[in-house]
């Protein structure tokens, strides 16, 4: 079946404009997950969405960034006023639930966002 | 707070045993996950093991955890020429499904 799809693949702007990143979840996962892996960084957590609750926003770097989930299905992440540091690959992921049960989180390809 | 430590880089021959090692210090972590990220791809789950456990074998993965000292470890039996890539521990933080990643090990496995 389908997997987690990302769009665009590749986003270049210029420092100060917006963007938005898509994310299409694997049907029927209730949650879903924003990352960003910077060169020399890692992975790191920014935000996660489970079904109807508030959302975990405890990893957004600053108020530049937000993110929607919309019937909780597709997800926009927003970065506002971009800044080079901004730079990185952002991945989604989702899972069948979250919480304290095991529940694998599927990946999607990334978007490679490039700050100039 | 959550944090996970890796070491950067481990070089091996083809049809040698790779070990990779992790920290970490949350001691709540229900489980703990090696995932793998190939040049061009998405992270892939390998294996997790749930922290009651200490040990888990899965073929040629064998993934051992020490909770004292919060070290996880996976060895990749017969490493081959496929298994390049970038290996990253995580945990679950707590009761959230959020995961907290390594820095990744590089893995290079040369002929």
């Amino acid at each position: 079946g389908a997997g987690v799809s990302q769009s665009p693949s590749n986003k270049v702007t210029e420092k100060g404009k917006d963007v938005e990143l898509r994310c299409d979840p694997i049907s029927g996962h209730t949650a879903l997950y924003w990352y960003r892996q910077s060169l020399g960084q890692g992975l790191e957590f920014l935000i996660y969405f489970q079904g109807n609750s508030a959302p975990d926003k405890s990893g957004l770097p600053s108020d530049r960034f937000s993110a929607e989930r919309t019937g909780g299905s597709v997800s926009t992440l927003t970065i506002q006023r971009t800044q080079q540091e901004d730079s990185a690959v952002y991945l989604c992921a989702s899972s069948l639930g979250g919480g304290a049960i095991y529940n694998e989180q599927f990946f999607g390809p990334g978007t490679r966002l490039t700050v100039l | 707070g959550e944090d996970v430590e890796q070491s950067l880089f481990l070089s091996v021959r083809e049809g040698d045993s790779s070990v990779i090692n992790c920290t970490y210090t949350d001691s709540s972590s229900t489980y703990l996950y090696w995932y793998k990220q190939e040049p061009g791809a998405g992270l892939q789950l390998l294996t997790y093991i749930f922290s009651n456990m200490d040990m888990k074998q899965d073929q040629r993965l064998t993934v051992l955890l020490n909770k004292k000292d919060k070290h996880l470890s996976l060895r990749i039996a017969d490493t081959q020429t496929g298994d390049s890539a970038i290996y990253f521990c995580a945990e679950k933080a707590g009761n959230t499904g959020k995961l907290i990643f390594g820095q990744g090990t590089t893995l290079q496995v040369k002929p």
